[in-house]
């Protein structure tokens, strides 16, 4: 699977969006991006994922450039509660390992009242 | 729907003593895992069963760790013995094939003194 770089830490004032950049330029064209987010002593979470196409959710949005070598994690209105690692990870969809993911160091997002 | 469920959730031994920490996955998911989490790091897998068979055991200590998947439910992950860089989280978690979609316990937190 591809790396991704993310910055280490961030913060983000309550109620403004938080954008959690990340970057993977050696992506494989069959290779979707994923982001899970890792809240202080629990395990981490699965927040959304795509392909080449813009996606949300309940929690998020996700913007993937159009080579697909960067992609930012849109939290519109953060809250207290979003302070969390977030993880940006590529893998292959069905490959035949399994759905392995391959955890890197994160970013550290910090809201801030 | 319930969760990963895992225990225990805190355990500390000395170094060369033996552990085993019990996870239940989500009714119906295929697949689980057992990833390493030391602190300030992202989680290593460890293990990735299929049913009842191994996926990928290619990060395992095997001179000391062991696991297994009885009947394709529930699973133990065993240390003997167990060594000072062993303390760490260790996660469960569990999914549908076909997605990356996991879905992760709270954890076990084992130190090691």
């Amino acid at each position: 699977d591809a790396k991704t770089t993310q910055p280490t830490s961030m913060d983000c004032a309550e109620g403004r969006a938080a954008n959690l950049p990340c970057n993977h330029s050696t992506i494989s064209g069959n290779e979707y991006v994923y982001w899970y987010r890792q809240i202080h002593s629990q395990g981490p979470q699965y927040i959304i994922h795509g392909l080449k196409n813009n996606e949300t959710n309940e929690m998020a949005s996700l913007i993937i450039t159009e080579d697909r070598k960067s992609s930012t994690l849109i939290l519109p209105h953060a809250t207290l509660r979003d302070t969390a690692v977030y993880y940006c990870i590529v893998r292959v969809a069905n490959n035949n390992a399994g759905n392995m993911l391959t955890f890197g160091g994160g970013t550290r997002l910090m809201v801030k009242p | 729907e319930a969760g990963v469920a895992q225990s225990p959730r805190y355990k500390i031994i000395e170094k060369r003593q033996s552990v085993a920490f019990w996870c239940n996955p989500i009714s119906g998911h295929a697949t689980l895992y057992w990833y390493q989490q030391i602190l300030g790091q992202g989680p290593k897998l460890l293990i990735q069963f299929q049913n009842n068979g191994v996926v990928d055991d290619s990060q395992l200590p095997k001179d000391r760790f062991s696991a297994e998947r009885l009947k394709g439910v529930d699973s133990t992950l065993k240390i003997q013995p167990a060594k000072l860089e062993d303390s760490a989280v260790y996660l469960c978690a569990s999914s549908w094939r076909e997605t990356g979609e996991l879905f992760f316990g709270e954890g076990s937190r084992l130190t090691v003194l």
